[in-house]
C-alpha cells in the first residue's frame, strides 16, 4: 500500500545546530516533491519544490534533497533559530493528480 | 499572508446539522483544493476543482460536497455531520490545472467542532 512516513513525530535541536527531518514513501513515483512549514492553528505555508531529476535545492538556511531511489527526502535548516519551530510536512504528488502529505515531524529549536 | 480567505474560522454544530465551508482563492489561481486535517489523520486531500469544474476528488465522504462558482470561490458542504467530521478543514489554490509544479497556497481553515 502507499505509504508517506517522516523521521519522527517530534525532533528536539539545540539553536545553532542543523535539523535533519527526513521524508520517506512507499509505492508512488512522485515527479515531484515540496516541503511546507505549518504553525499551530495555521494553514500550511510552502517552502521548497524540488523535482526528480534535481539532487538537492537550497533557499536561504534551507536544503532539500531528493533521491529516488531510496524513496527519500531529507530536508535541513541549518543554523537553526527558536523561530523554526513549526511542524514540517512533505508533500509528494500523486500522479499529478493531488499532493499527498506525510504525517509531519514536530521540530523544537530550544535556545 | 497566503492570500486565500476562508470562512468562518471557527463552527460548532451539532450532530445530524449541515454547515457551508466558503474559501476564495488567491487573486489570478483557478485551482482550488480542499483538505481535512484532524490528529490522527494528517492532511487529507478531499476535492479539487479547476475553472468551476471538478478536476479529482480523494477521500471526499458520500455526505460532503463543493462546488466552484464562476467567481473562483468554491464551498465545502458537510451533511447529517457525524462527532468524527470534527476537524480543520483547508482551503488551498494554485495557478495551474495540474499540482505538479505548483506550490500550494492554503488558507487559515475553519475549525469544525461536533458536538
Amino acid at each position: 500500500s502507499q505509504k508517506i512516513e517522516q523521521n519522527s513525530e517530534a525532533l528536539n535541536i539545540q539553536e545553532g545546530k542543523t535539523a535533519t527531518l527526513t521524508c520517506n514513501y512507499t509505492n508512488y513515483s512522485p515527479a515531484y516533491l515540496q516541503w511546507y512549514r505549518q504553525d499551530p492553528g495555521r494553514g500550511p505555508v510552502f517552502l521548497l519544490l524540488i523535482r526528480e531529476n534535481e539532487k538537492e535545492k537550497r533557499k536561504e538556511r534551507l536544503k532539500v534533497t531528493f533521491d529516488t531511489t531510496l524513496k527519500q527526502s531529507l530536508f535541513h535548516i541549518t543554523a537553526s533559530q527558536p523561530a523554526d519551530s513549526a511542524t514540517y510536512l512533505c508533500a509528494l504528488d500523486n500522479y499529478g493528480q493531488n499532493f499527498v502529505f506525510g504525517p509531519g515531524t514536530r521540530l523544537s529549536v530550544l535556545p | 499572508d497566503s492570500g486565500v480567505t476562508q470562512t468562518p474560522k471557527h463552527l460548532i454544530t451539532a450532530t445530524g446539522q449541515r454547515v457551508t465551508l466558503r474559501c476564495s482563492p488567491r487573486s489570478g489561481d483557478l485551482s482550488v483544493y480542499w483538505y481535512q486535517q484532524s490528529l490522527d489523520q494528517g492532511l487529507q486531500f478531499l476535492i479539487q476543482y479547476y475553472n468551476g469544474e471538478e478536476r479529482a476528488k480523494g477521500n471526499i465522504l458520500e455526505r460532503f460536497s463543493a462546488q466552484q462558482f464562476p467567481d473562483l470561490h468554491s464551498e465545502l458542504n458537510l451533511s447529517s455531520l457525524e462527532l468524527g467530521d470534527s476537524a480543520l478543514y483547508f482551503c488551498a489554490s494554485s495557478v495551474g490545472r495540474t499540482v505538479v509544479n505548483s506550490p500550494l497556497h492554503f488558507g487559515n481553515g475553519t475549525r469544525l467542532t461536533v458536538t
